[in-house]
């Protein structure tokens, strides 16, 4: 069966500190797809990526990173300089293609990151 | 281009009341999908529906129905209400192929209290 876990509840780093979330997940697929999502106060999911199974590289967008490491199974993100701006709730998650579970997306329950100025 | 729309933004209900969560998309997309967001546990996915006419069903779809029978809508109907569905609950639409979801866009929720 399919599961995300966030075990970091809440973090709360001073402004410009470098912050990981981490996210770990199971599935026995071997096809799936990673996503994280950030909810900010205002409540709207914000999408930030999507990465499939076969594709195990780092990426990088601005102050966001992304380390997928299949041999642990997990798809950790990191936010470098962090600004007050990030403060928010963020989720990851998981969907693969087993048969009773295509199509479904299945969400951690969360980290919520505090920045202060 | 609205994305994806939900009303009500708010609602109160009754013990026992029944009503309907409205979700309209305008993308095209075939996927789309009803999950709640309780405190500390993340969204979890009620029904979901991979193109008109099909539905199925998610991880908590007890005391929900739902139908798809046009691409751009689908609402969620609650039959009896109780105080455990009271909830923040969120519309989501993407493409889809046999490949897999693609990222999912989400209405702006619906805030339902059930006393």
């Amino acid at each position: 069966a399919q599961k995300v876990t966030q075990a970091q509840t809440e973090i709360s780093v001073v402004e410009k500190e470098d912050v990981t979330l981490d996210c770990v997940y199971e599935t026995r697929d071997t096809t799936y797809y990673l996503f994280w999502y950030k909810q900010p106060p205002s409540g709207e999911l914000v999408f930030l990526i999507r990465r499939n199974s076969f594709d195990e590289q780092n990426e990088i967008s601005g102050r966001y990173s992304w380390n997928f490491q299949k041999s642990t199974s997990s798809f950790n993100f990191t936010i470098t300089a962090s600004q007050v701006v990030d403060s928010a709730v963020y989720f990851c998650a998981l969907s693969d293609l087993e048969m009773d579970s295509s199509y479904k997306l299945i969400f951690g329950s969360g980290t919520r990151l505090l920045v202060r100025p | 281009n609205a994305g994806v729309t939900q009303t009500p933004k708010f609602q109160v209900l009754k013990t026992g009341q029944s009503m309907t969560l409205q979700c309209a998309q305008d993308m095209n997309h075939e996927y789309m999908s009803w999950y709640r967001q309780d405190p500390g546990m993340g969204l979890r996915l009620i029904h979901y529906s991979v193109g008109a006419g099909i539905t199925d069903q998610g991880e908590v779809p007890n005391g929900y129905n739902v139908s798809r029978s046009t691409t751009e809508d689908f609402p969620l109907r609650l039959l009896s209400a109780a105080p455990s569905q009271t909830s923040v609950y969120f519309c989501a639409s993407s493409l889809v192929k046999r490949t897999g979801l693609y990222e999912q866009y989400f209405g702006p929720g619906t805030r339902l209290t059930v006393t």
